[in-house]
């Protein structure tokens, strides 16, 4: 099925511990991008990339990175997972950012 | 900077009734555009319509409709024949035109739909 797919949907890791986020699309969407959402605060972003080869950061970057190699992956690294890192975490991906497509979501708990 | 606000944490509304979800926005930008997306339990976002700010006509799409009051810099989302179905967390968001992708969401706002 197209549209965009987020491994894994659960994630438990321990304080200092890296791991990354997968997000693939194969709708050849050009925009891609991460959100995290927490309790009472909706979603914000993370980092974003408007083309492989180009990213730049969002709202809340600290502690992420992301690289963009091809159209379709835009995987999310955590460097040293920290327990303010736990979130559930959302892809999303646009053509020209006119309507989104959302990953299912990461649910990332940090202990 | 940008910033988006739903005053509204909770709202209910009957079964078949009528509800109406609050948004206001604060930009210096003349061209934009505006969403609303849900969110049910199930927490997959899902798009509910889309406003180009350039537009003078509100968006539509079947019971789902906007009042996009630009002026005033507000964006309400009107729910008719409201279903059980409805009962969702509903985000207002909005994106500059040019080339960004940046989506800046309120806070939400929780619908209960009660039968």
């Amino acid at each position: 099925n197209a549209g965009v797919t987020q491994t894994p949907k659960f994630q438990v890791l321990k304080t200092g511990q890296s791991m990354t986020l997968q997000c693939a699309q194969d709708m050849n969407h050009e925009y891609m991008s991460w959100y995290r959402q927490d309790p009472g605060m909706g979603l914000r972003l993370i980092h974003y990339s408007v083309g492989a080869g180009i990213t730049d950061q969002g709202e809340v970057p600290n502690g992420y990175n992301v690289s963009r190699s091809t159209t379709e992956d835009f995987p999310l690294r955590l460097l040293s997972a920290a327990p303010s890192q736990t979130s559930v975490y959302f892809c999303a991906s646009s053509f020209g950012g006119l309507g989104y497509t959302f990953g299912s979501g990461t649910r990332l708990t940090v202990v | 900077a940008q910033t988006v606000t739903q005053s509204q944490p909770e709202m209910s509304v009957q079964e078949a009734e009528t509800v109406t979800l609050s948004c206001t926005y604060d930009t210096s930008e003349s061209d934009y555009y505006l969403f609303w997306y849900k969110q049910p339990p199930s927490r997959q976002m899902i798009l509910v319509i889309r406003q180009e700010a350039y537009k003078q006509q509100n968006a539509t799409e079947n019971r789902f409709s906007v009042n996009f009051q630009k002026a005033a810099k507000s964006f309400s989302l009107k729910i008719s024949d409201s279903q059980l179905g409805d009962a969702a967390m509903y985000f207002c968001a909005y994106r500059r035109p040019y080339n960004t992708d940046k989506l800046i969401f309120g806070t939400g706002t929780r619908l209960q739909v009660f039968p």
